[in-house]
């Protein structure tokens, strides 16, 4: 079975800081998607980025950019120049390439002081 | 706006009562997905549905149901409600092709007292 850990219930980061939320797997999959989803206090759950498993390069979206080390199953996201707006709940996901449901790590959730 | 649509927003009944909470996916996506999120924990997968067929299952109890409809809305239905099924149900849609993402509605938050 997949599943996702998140070892981190909670992190702190300064504004503008740099922070790095921890992801790891655990799959016998050689072909998958993880991801990472932002829940704000609205709840929505609002994907931040993306990354296939195939690819040796790591993604990144702006500020946003993840470490992914398929050997070691890990998935971590570095969010630069933190925002106010960073404040949430984040969550690593993992999903498979037949279509099927996406896992979710417990999540971590990010406070970003001023 | 993800383009998922969820219906109600919020709802409050009673113990041992029946909900139905209605998921429209986006334009074009086969797969609605359900999951659970109670309070301040991850979210847990319920059923998934693909153009009509049930797909895949996870922790669903025997309490709730889904179908999805001829024209792709799904429906999850809760009965015999205990006060643990408080919780955030969340409906996704996908496409039909490898982008792997999962869209989200905005939530139904259900509350038994």
């Amino acid at each position: 079975a997949q599943t996702v850990t998140q070892s981190q219930p909670e992190m702190s980061v300064q504004e503008a800081e740099t922070v790095t939320l921890s992801c790891t797997y655990d799959t016998s999959e050689s072909d998958y998607y993880l991801f990472w989803y932002k829940q704000p206090p609205s709840r929505q759950m609002i994907l931040v980025i993306r990354q296939e498993a195939y690819k040796q390069q790591n993604a990144t979206e702006n500020r946003f950019s993840v470490n992914f080390q398929k050997a070691a199953k890990s998935f971590s996201l570095k969010i630069s120049d933190s925002q106010l707006g960073d404040a949430a709940m984040y969550f690593c996901a993992y999903r498979t390439y037949n279509n099927n449901d996406m896992r979710f790590g417990a999540g971590t959730r990010l406070t970003v002081k001023p | 706006d993800s383009g998922v649509t969820q219906t109600p927003k919020h709802l409050i009944t009673a113990t041992g009562q029946r909900v139905t909470l209605r998921c429209s996916p986006r334009s074009g996506d086969l797969s609605v997905y359900w999951y659970q999120q109670s309070l301040d924990q991850g979210l847990q997968f319920l059923i998934q549905y693909y153009n009509g067929e049930e797909r895949a299952k996870g922790n669903i109890l025997e309490r709730f149901s889904a179908q999805q409809f001829p024209d792709l809305h799904s429906e999850l239905n809760l009965s015999s409600l205990e006060l643990g099924d408080s919780a955030l149900y969340f409906c996704a849609s996908s496409a039909d092709t490898y982008t792997g993402e999962l869209f989200f509605g905005e939530g139904s938050r259900l509350t038994v007292l």
